[in-house]
Order: structure tokens, then C-alpha cells, then sequence
């Protein structure tokens, strides 16, 4: 089992729509919580950084963090053509020691069709 | 502008080839990595670098080595390619971790 799960899709809706993007974790130790942005061809961009458990908002994204569910979830309001992209999940530990070492999720490959 | 290069973009080695990957950050950031991209496997950390002169194993290190003579380079080799090291590569940095910023990536195909 993967300590992070992400479903890979792909998923497809219309321009407008309201997109939720999820990710499960096994490692009840994570506390920093990321979603990246990663075009065709290109490398990941940070999207949302989220600390431990609670909601975060910037403009039509919103990322959620419940840890007790070991469940963060990406929300993207009035979605675009231009959010068409892989969207991947990425948590790491709390600590020097960690090192800012990131764990990812597969990615979930989304489409927004005019 | 300021960010992560990586050289090259595009590479084909024949199996038992050796080369080198080399990634440059301008941000004077303090924390480096070097990750491979396949499909269905996510993101998956190959070795990692806390400051010039450091460097540590990550996920899948093995048929890879670092080097970090200067802060802002890191350097990933491969000393005999085999076709399981076909892969997207990516380097990133961040200033303490974290908050990461990743280079266009390396498209590497062993044949």
C-alpha cells in the first residue's frame, strides 16, 4: 500500500464547473500538506500549502486538510480550459530531520473542456 | 529569471552508457533534490541535499550518485544506464524545505 493515494483519473468536466481532487494518507505524521500544478511537459508548480488540519483559500482554489480522516481534498471553483493539467497531492513530515522531504501522490490528470 | 535549470532536456543512452544531469538553482536555496517522474508511480525522491558539500539517499537511490560541490549546482549521475532509469527527471529546491521549486525536467530514454 502506498502511503499516499491519489486517484489518478482522468477527470473531465465543463468550463464552470466545481472540481474536487482528493488524496487519502496513511502516515498519521504528516503536517505539511501541498498541492502542485504540473502542465504537460513542464515541472510541478506549487499551488496550495496547507499546515495540520483546516481549510485554506486563494481565489478559486481551496485546499482542505482533515486529518483525523487522513483526507486532504482540492477544491477548484468556476474551473477554466486553463486548469487543464495534472494535479498532485504532496505531504511531508514535521522536523528538521524530515528535510522538507516530500511524499506525492500519483496525480490526477484533469480536463476542462470549453 | 530566477529558478531552477536543468541540463539537458532531452537525452537517449544506450544501455551501460554513463552521464550526468545537472541541475542550477539562482535562489540560494539551501535544500536540493533530485526526484523521477513515471507514469502510474507519482513522484518518487532519488537523493537529496541539505547544504554544499551534503548529500543523502532518498526513495530509490540505487544505480544513482549526487554530488553538491557548490551550493547552487547538484549533480545526478548515472554510471551504467539500464532501461528501468527511462524516466522523467526532476530537480528541485527550496530554501528549508517544503516549498519547493522545480526545474523543466529531463526526459532520459535508455535503449
Amino acid at each position: 500500500q502506498k502511503e499516499v493515494e491519489q486517484d489518478p483519473g482522468p477527470l473531465s468536466v465543463p468550463e464552470g464547473a466545481i472540481v474536487s481532487l482528493n488524496c487519502t494518507y496513511s502516515n498519521s505524521a504528516f503536517q505539511y500538506f501541498m498541492w502542485y500544478r504540473q502542465y504537460s511537459r513542464k515541472g510541478p508548480e506549487l499551488l496550495m500549502y496547507t499546515y495540520s488540519s483546516g481549510n485554506k483559500e486563494d481565489g478559486r482554489f481551496t485546499a482542505q486538510v482533515d486529518k483525523s480522516s487522513k483526507y486532504i481534498s482540492l477544491f477548484i471553483r468556476d474551473s477554466q480550459p486553463s486548469d487543464s493539467a495534472t494535479y498532485l497531492c504532496a505531504m511531508s513530515l514535521a522536523g528538521g530531520t524530515s528535510y522538507g522531504k516530500l511524499t506525492f501522490g500519483q496525480g490526477t490528470i484533469l480536463t476542462v473542456h470549453p | 529569471n530566477a529558478g531552477v535549470t536543468q541540463t539537458p532536456k532531452f537525452r537517449v543512452l544506450k544501455t551501460g552508457q554513463s552521464m550526468t544531469l545537472l541541475c542550477a538553482q539562482d535562489m540560494n536555496h539551501e535544500y536540493m533534490y533530485w526526484y523521477r517522474q513515471d507514469p502510474g508511480m507519482g513522484l518518487r525522491l532519488i537523493h537529496y541535499s541539505v547544504g554544499e558539500g551534503t548529500t543523502a539517499k532518498g526513495e530509490v537511490p540505487d544505480g544513482y550518485n549526487v554530488s553538491r560541490l557548490k551550493k547552487q549546482n547538484f549533480l545526478l549521475g548515472l554510471e551504467s544506464a539500464a532501461p528501468s532509469q527511462t524516466s522523467v527527471y526532476f530537480c528541485a529546491s527550496s530554501p528549508m524545505g517544503n516549498g519547493y521549486t522545480f526545474g523543466s525536467g529531463t526526459r532520459l530514454t535508455v535503449v
